[in-house]
């Protein structure tokens, strides 16, 4: 089976881009988590959908939107890219808690 | 606020020898604790997971962990280390049925 699939696994962006990030979960997976991991920190919680609905965000700015398709896939927009935007943004899916989740490889994006 | 802290940021250890990362944890009611592992430019894998029962917890790879509710700690143990077990270690509790927070997570080096 594939797990959580991301894409694209790099990107480079410049100040006041928009980015959209893309997550494929594990078949049967009906929750999408995305979290966002700066150098040196642990990651961070940005949102969770279940489905297509969202059950919880993070603190982070309304330039950070997201929603889920009816196959359960997932997209992250991020508007108006800061500099500080720069990190490894990870997506994860779930069956439900007692499964914990499981985690894709990541999109590393780099804002110049 | 819910959460877990890790003391170390850094655990060195030679190859043989018996590995312990540290975690404590503050929650309210039962935990619900995780480690992962993340090597480097990859996601998060997930090793383990404490929700209920044994205290001593063993998951993948050759770790287990240890749930000590009067210490509110969750050590990561594996008792011979390899080279391969260098990586970053998070800690995580699950506030909410939704969040994952994590510490800022250990670097493990294993010398040969």
């Amino acid at each position: 089976d594939a797990g959580v699939t991301q894409s694209p696994t790099h990107l480079i962006k410049t100040r006041g881009q928009h980015v959209t990030l893309r997550c494929s979960p594990i078949s049967g997976h009906k929750s999408v988590s995305w979290y966002q991991q700066v150098l040196g920190q642990g990651p961070q919680f940005i949102f969770q959908y279940y489905e297509k609905e969202e059950r919880g965000r993070g603190n982070f700015p309304d330039r950070f939107s997201a929603r889920q398709f009816p196959n359960y896939s997932s997209e992250l927009n991020v508007n108006a890219l800061l500099l500080g935007d720069s990190a490894l943004y990870l997506c994860a899916s779930s069956l439900n808690m007692d499964y914990g989740y499981t985690f894709g490889s990541g999109t590393r994006l780099t804002v110049v | 606020a819910q959460s877990v802290a890790q003391p170390e940021d850094q655990v060195n250890v030679a190859e043989g020898n018996p590995l312990t990362v540290k975690c404590t944890y503050s929650v309210s009611g039962n935990p619900y604790l995780f480690w992962y592992v993340q090597y480097p430019n990859r996601g998060l894998q997930f090793l383990l997971k404490y929700i209920t029962g044994d205290n001593l917890v063993k998951g993948s790879y050759g770790f287990e962990a240890e749930f000590n509710k009067s210490q509110t700690s969750f050590h990561l143990k594996k008792p011979s280390a390899l080279v391969s077990d260098s990586a970053l270690y998070f800690c995580a509790t699950l506030p909410n049925d939704y969040k994952l927070s994590f510490g800022a997570g250990t670097t493990v080096t294993v010398r040969a």
